[in-house]
């Protein structure tokens, strides 16, 4: 099983849906998270960190579930903007580990 | 302005040869980290620099080599040892000396082996 683990993309919406993602992680002990924005061949920058008790952005929400070990971002009214990769991050002892990314393409 | 540069962004090398990848930083950061992403991948680190003059290898350092002399300064060298080294290099810092900090990305450097 790997550390982290995003939703395969790419996701193709229209402008104004709602997505969301999804990553899983492996490692309990795991304490900070986080997700990233990339654009096409740019490189990564801080989309927002998660909270245990979610926390949302703007548009953007984060939800954390221990229990279930997952972390999820969701993407309400999306712009033809958002078209990106959304890479997870988790943060194991002594470790950052970087999801594959999902892709998401917001069309007209 | 403050941040990460990286240069050069496009770097062109003939199979046998070393080649090193400058990283800068003047955000007075302590920590300073270097990965390699391949497509459909996740950043995989390569090696890490808490303070300066001391290092620690990642999970891929086979085939590199770093340096930290200078606070600000953190250049990466793929030597001719890194069997597959075509990808898309990317150099970060943090403000501390923990990786969950908010980590800072330079540019990236895409190397090529032809």
């Amino acid at each position: 099983r790997k550390e982290v683990e995003q939703d395969p993309g790419p996701f193709n919406v229209p402008e104004g849906a709602t997505v969301a993602f999804n990553c899983t992680y492996s490692n309990s002990a795991s304490q900070s998270f986080f997700w990233y924005r990339q654009d096409c061949r740019k490189e990564p920058k801080l989309l927002m960190s998660v909270y245990s008790s979610g926390n949302e952005d703007g548009r953007f929400t984060a939800q954390l579930n221990r229990a279930s070990q997952y972390i999820s971002l969701l993407i309400r009214d999306s712009k033809l903007s958002d078209s990106a990769t959304y890479l997870c991050v988790v943060n194991p002892p002594g470790k950052l580990i970087f999801g594959q990314g999902t892709e998401l393409s917001v069309k007209p | 302005d403050g941040g990460i540069t990286q240069s050069p962004k496009y770097l062109f090398r003939k199979e046998g040869q070393n080649v090193t990848l400058s990283c800068e930083q003047n955000l007075n950061h302590d920590a300073m980290y270097w990965y390699r992403q391949d497509p459909g991948q996740g950043l995989r680190l390569i090696y890490y620099s808490q303070i300066v003059n001391d290092f620690q290898k990642g999970d891929i350092a086979e085939g590199y080599s770093v340096s930290r002399e200078k606070k600000e300064s953190f250049p990466l060298t793929v030597t001719s040892a890194q069997k597959n080294p075509t990808a898309f290099y990317l150099c970060a810092s943090t403000p501390g000396r923990e990786g969950a900090d908010t980590q800072y990305f330079g540019p990236g450097t895409r190397l090529t082996v032809l």
